[in-house]
């Protein structure tokens, strides 16, 4: 079994200040890890992955986060914030190395990012 | 590339008509999904595609029928559907099914009236 937790619905930061969305996870098995990012009335993109590499995994547009077994997190931060962040993020767990039809994302619920000036 | 495109982007149906919406990738990916996603809330697995079988349908009502007509394509038939289908349907693809990253394309904004 698995599921994510995300611990803030909502996330409001000044632009060019640093943004820090939490994500925790559960799951029995090793985990793949995953953010998303979703702009008004668009499709996912893929921000970053965790498949048992790195800990510390560097995405798109300047975005990292860091795999912690011991805390079962998998935090998602940016240096500093930019009005075309602002959008919904999704933290997604998966199970890595089970092929077949039975593997499926697990979404957290989504923290909404809002960027001002 | 990691492109999936979807058509059309828009729909609007009455509760009687047919429709299809179209999915294609071009990455060579084994695995294809169907989403829904209402306002607000994360995507909702309908279906799974595995090396071209349908391997996971998430008990969809069967007015929602799934084609992948070869390892590229995916379609989602509509047929009788009801104002609360009305959501973005979203279509993605990975590799294969075994935790990998996957691709999802733009989505089709379905209304049905």
């Amino acid at each position: 079994a698995q599921s994510v937790t995300q611990l803030d619905s909502h996330v409001s930061v000044s632009e060019g200040t640093p943004v820090l969305l939490r994500c925790n996870y559960s799951s029995s098995y090793s985990p793949s890890l995953f953010w998303y990012v979703q702009h008004p009335n668009k499709g996912l993109q893929l921000l970053l992955k965790y498949t048992s590499a790195a800990t510390l995994v560097k995405g798109i547009n300047g975005f990292e986060a860091e795999f912690k077994k011991s805390e079962t997190s998998f935090h998602l931060t940016k240096p500093s914030a930019h009005m075309s962040d602002a959008a919904e993020y999704f933290c997604v767990v998966s199970r890595f190395g089970v092929t077949g039809g039975g593997n499926k994302l697990t979404f957290g619920t989504g923290t909404q990012l809002k960027v001002e000036l | 590339d990691t492109e999936v495109t979807q058509t059309p982007k828009h729909l609007v149906m009455g509760m009687t008509n047919k429709k299809s919406l179209k999915c294609e990738q071009h990455m060579g990916h084994r695995a294809m999904y169907w989403y829904k996603q209402k306002a607000k809330k994360p995507p909702e697995l309908m279906f799974v595609y595995s090396y071209e079988k349908l391997s996971i349908n998430e008990s969809v009502p069967s007015r929602f029928s799934p084609e992948c007509p070869n390892s590229s394509l995916l379609n989602l038939h509509l047929h009788a559907l009801q104002p609360e289908d009305s959501a973005l349907y979203l279509c993605a693809s990975s590799q294969e099914t075994g935790g990998y990253e996957q691709y999802f394309g733009p989505g089709t904004r379905l209304t049905v009236t």
